[in-house]
């Protein structure tokens, strides 16, 4: 069946230092691949997004290629922050009739130090 | 109001009450979304919804129950819970449920079952 694997957390950076968190996926059909987000207390919130292979989705200087040779979605960053401590959310959708749904990885929790 | 609401936003009760989580949605949504957050366990779907219709029940207990009165309100009723129930109930709606769409996501019911 679909999935999707995430590396294992946390992740304990310094304050601008250089991120990756590495996301593959299994899927049957062209899934739709997104990184959430997750502040403390809060709900998720979609980060980027790639609808096909080799789109690239980025936002607030986050980026993710959509690979489909290795199928992977990696998330990096140039230089981290102490407000992108969060955790973060790899996810594919591969639509089935009127039942496309999301299918999330276990999660990575970053903390980003002074 | 904005975006994805919930209520209440934490909820304690016993394994004899019976309780209702609300979600309710400003953007005009057709699809609308349960999911359950565990510690250490990824994101489980419950329930799903397409223009007030479950179209999905991912093998749920009978002890929670979905309505949907109409796309811009869900609801989850609760009743005889367990403790293992404990969980954070996060509420999403998506323009449909082709899985082409991203989910926007409520801040979710921290619920604790005594």
């Amino acid at each position: 069946g679909d999935s999707v694997t995430q590396m294992e957390g946390p992740v304990t950076l310094s304050e601008e230092a250089f991120l990756t968190i590495n996301c593959t996926y299994t899927a049957t059909g062209y899934p739709s691949l997104f990184w959430y987000v997750q502040y403390p207390g809060e709900g998720l919130q979609l980060l980027l997004k790639a609808t096909k292979a080799d789109d690239k989705g980025s936002n607030k200087g986050f980026e993710a290629t959509y690979r489909k040779e290795t199928t992977s979605f990696h998330l990096e960053k140039g230089s981290v922050q102490v407000s992108d401590s969060a955790v973060y959310f790899c996810a594919l959708s591969v639509p089935h009739g009127n039942t496309g749904k999301l299918i999330f990885g276990q999660g990575t929790t970053l903390q980003v130090k002074p | 109001e904005t975006g994805v609401t919930q209520t209440p936003r934490h909820l304690v009760m016993g394994m004899t009450n019976k309780k209702s989580l609300k979600c309710e949605q400003h953007l005009g949504h057709n699809a609308m979304y349960w999911y359950k957050q565990s510690a250490k366990k990824p994101l489980e779907l419950m329930f799903v919804y397409s223009l007030e219709e479950r179209v999905e029940n991912n093998s749920v207990p009978s002890r929670f129950s979905p309505e949907c009165p109409n796309s811009s309100h869900l609801f989850l009723h609760l009743h005889t819970l367990q403790p293992e129930d404990s969980a954070l109930y996060l509420c999403a709606s998506s323009q449909d449920t082709s899985g082409y769409n991203e989910q926007f996501f409520g801040p979710g019911t921290r619920l604790t079952v005594l």
